[in-house]
């Protein structure tokens, strides 16, 4: 147990419809962190997160969007959702330490499947 | 761009014999390297990491990786495998940014163990 938690574990819904992913990251981490792992793009990095502050944007649609709340949990929020957005999204967390020297703890991820 | 290249998408093995799982990374400066493991159902587990100093480094559940920077390779290996070694294994490249600090994935390379 890396001590990342996320909800739900499974989410199952219609093209067109909104959804949101929640994370918990590990005690005492400010950083949050998404991926998305797909079977043909593989573990892609979403968006970074550092106590509450966007830091880093990766290969993530405009329809996606996140935010970190004053308690650190998170959220990514996924709307007008499309068939091929179905996917494991995973968070991860970790102390930002800076130099480079940091660990993410990924949490279960959240299965979603879009019908 | 940074990028990292698993070679072998799946590998059968049978229980007792030695391992290697190969990864190759392309980066401009020093690495940040990173083994997870990702079982079925469940999310990506740490293995070892890599960071500086020594270039050989151990890891948990008997798994080693050697880091080699005239290779650009950090393969990982394990003396003798067991039937609970059956997953999917990832390297990651670390890339520390501005305020942040992203992982960069493999494809993963599928174990099976074979009794």
């Amino acid at each position: 147990d890396s001590g990342v938690t996320q909800t739900p574990k499974h989410l199952i819904t219609a093209t067109g419809q909104r959804v949101t992913l929640r994370c918990s990251p590990r005690s005492g981490d400010l950083s949050v962190y998404w991926y998305q792992q797909s079977l043909d793009q593989g573990l892609q990095f979403l968006i970074h997160y550092y106590n509450g502050e966007e830091r880093a944007k990766g290969n993530i649609l405009e329809r996606f969007s996140a935010q970190q709340f004053p308690d650190l949990h998170s959220e990514l929020n996924l709307s007008s959702l499309e068939l091929g957005d179905s996917a494991l999204y995973f968070c991860a967390s970790s102390v930002v330490k800076g130099g480079g020297t940091d660990t993410q703890y990924f949490g279960p991820g959240t299965r979603l499947t879009v019908l | 761009a940074q990028s990292v290249t698993q070679p072998d998408i799946h590998i059968t093995v049978s229980e007792g014999a030695s391992l290697e799982l190969r990864c190759n990374y392309s980066y401009g400066a020093t690495p940040y390297l990173f083994w997870y493991v990702q079982s079925p159902g469940q999310g990506l587990q740490l293995l070892l990491k890599y960071f500086s100093g020594d270039t050989l480094v151990q890891g948990i559940k008997g798994f080693e990786a050697e880091f080699k920077r005239s290779q650009s390779s950090f393969n990982l290996r394990k003396p003798s495998v067991h039937w609970s070694d059956a997953a999917e294994y990832f390297c990651a490249v670390g890339t520390p940014g501005a305020g942040s600090y992203q992982l960069t994935f493999g494809k993963g390379t599928k174990l099976s163990v074979i009794p």
